[in-house]
């Protein structure tokens, strides 16, 4: 089935930019969807069809998709962006959704 | 504002069975394809199972086909999730999470705080 490849950790200074990679066969051809979770809590959608914002997700979240990689960028890294990301697609052939294994943003 | 509220969880031994339920407000439930997603302790997210917004059609992960069945009852806006032929591995927090569509393919907007399943002897 489909595979969606994330690097286990991503680290980055407090007010720089964190670019968080999701990689997969051509999955610039499938709409991408990202969570953000934060320790003992529920995931929280940040990101969907790509790029789109859901209402109350700061500006400062976006989103790219192109070619094998998918990628969640974060501007201005604050510390309260600590937390694990995970991408999701559709696998339209098993018929099924996939996850990424996850990418633990840490702030320094 | 939407919520989504999980019951149901806690300790079972190996082979037992539990239900899980989810009981939602908020939004206009039968419009909407639900879905179960679960976290083994320190791990990822695990997709489970999702149903439609009518229920007519379900899917399951391969690891829980034949062993876990989703249900919903739009009357009550809940959905459900049956375990039988539980497992050590099935030992996890099982999210429930609204579907953005209506055929239960698209992301999840909105998910409950979860529960706790632990399966052991």
């Amino acid at each position: 089935s489909y595979v969606l490849t994330q690097s286990p950790s991503v680290s980055v200074d407090p007010g720089k930019t964190a670019r968080i990679p999701c990689g997969g066969n051509n999955i610039g051809s499938e709409p991408v969807h990202w969570y953000q979770q934060k320790p003992g809590q529920a995931p929280v959608l940040v990101i969907y069809y790509d790029s789109e914002r859901p209402s109350g997700i700061p500006e400062r979240f976006s989103g790219s998709n192109s070619g094998n990689t998918a990628t969640l960028t974060i501007s201005r890294v604050e510390s309260g962006d600590e937390a694990d990301y995970f991408c999701h697609v559709w696998d339209s052939v098993a018929d099924h959704p996939v996850f990424g294994g996850g990418t633990k943003l840490t702030v320094l | 504002e939407v919520k989504l509220l999980e019951s149901g969880g806690g300790l079972v031994q190996p082979g037992g069975s539990l239900r899980l339920s989810c009981a939602a407000s908020g939004f206009t439930f039968a419009s909407y394809g639900m879905t179960w997603v679960r976290q083994a302790p320190g791990k990822g997210l695990e997709w489970v199972s999702s149903l439609s917004a009518d229920g007519g059609t379900t899917y399951a992960a391969d690891s829980v086909k034949g062993r876990f069945t989703i249900s919903r009852d739009n009357s009550k806006n809940t959905v459900h999730l049956q375990m039988h032929s539980l497992r050590a591995d099935d030992t996890a927090v099982y999210y429930c999470a609204k579907c953005a569509d209506y055929d239960g393919h698209g992301f999840s907007d909105y998910w409950g705080q979860g529960t706790l399943v632990t399966v052991s002897s």
